[in-house]
């Protein structure tokens, strides 16, 4: 089986660097998605890593390990409106997606 | 970026019915969608891989009776919530993806059953 492992929840202030690890045990282990999801909305994609290292897209990076079988995704410059669940995501070989539980970020002034 | 549509948005329906929701890849094909279930404040679960032209993958405990998917083309594919009964209401949502691993979510459709 799959299984994913992230904080429930995480605060932090405006312009802040907040960090949500994740840990994940897999079979068939493609790469490691994050997505966004605003309350009552769909996800959107963020980022993908499939080999080690770190991936930057603007204010958001991610990171993977693949020895340790862990990843972050790093939100710089925090912005009241990244207040939002995020989910770490293992992809298998056949696009399918396994989601992590979800971390629910709340940004405050 | 790829435009997944899902349809209806909202839906709410009597115990015992069947409702059909709709997902839609308009500026790609897709041979694999894949079927989603959301609790509020919860992950999304997968139920199922549907595959255009042959039977749809089932994830361990989706009652396949229950939950009939249907892929006929390569830009629809159909879920259809069999004997809706009130635990069936949830947030359903679609995904495909155009060949690379960023998967597109339609907007989901939230299921009410009375």
């Amino acid at each position: 089986g799959q299984s994913l492992e992230q904080p429930s929840e995480v605060t932090a202030v405006e312009g802040a660097i907040v960090q949500i690890n994740c840990t994940y045990q897999t079979s068939g282990f493609y790469g490691l998605s994050w997505y966004q999801q605003h309350d009552g909305g769909a996800p959107t994609f963020l980022s993908y890593n499939a080999l080690d290292g770190l991936e930057e897209t603007g204010r958001f990076s991610s990171f993977l390990s693949r020895s340790d079988s862990y990843g972050y995704l790093l939100l710089q410059e925090l912005q009241m409106k990244d207040s939002a669940s995020y989910f770490c995501a293992v992809m298998d070989s056949s696009y399918k997606l396994i989601f992590g539980s979800g971390t629910r970020l709340l940004v405050r002034p | 970026g790829a435009v997944v549509s899902q349809h209806p948005s909202r839906v709410i329906c009597k115990s015992g019915t069947s409702v059909k929701i709709e997902c839609r890849s308009l500026d790609f094909q897709a041979t694999t969608m894949f079927w989603y279930r959301q609790f509020p404040k919860q992950s999304l679960m997968l139920m199922a891989t549907s595959n255009e032209g042959s039977k749809a993958t089932y994830e361990q405990g989706v009652e396949k009776d229950k939950f009939l998917i249907n892929h006929a083309s390569l830009t629809l594919s159909t879920l259809t919530v069999t004997s809706a009964h009130p635990e069936d209401s949830s947030f359903y949502i679609c995904s495909a993806s155009p060949g690379d691993p960023e998967a597109f979510f339609g907007q989901g459709t939230r299921l009410t059953v009375v």
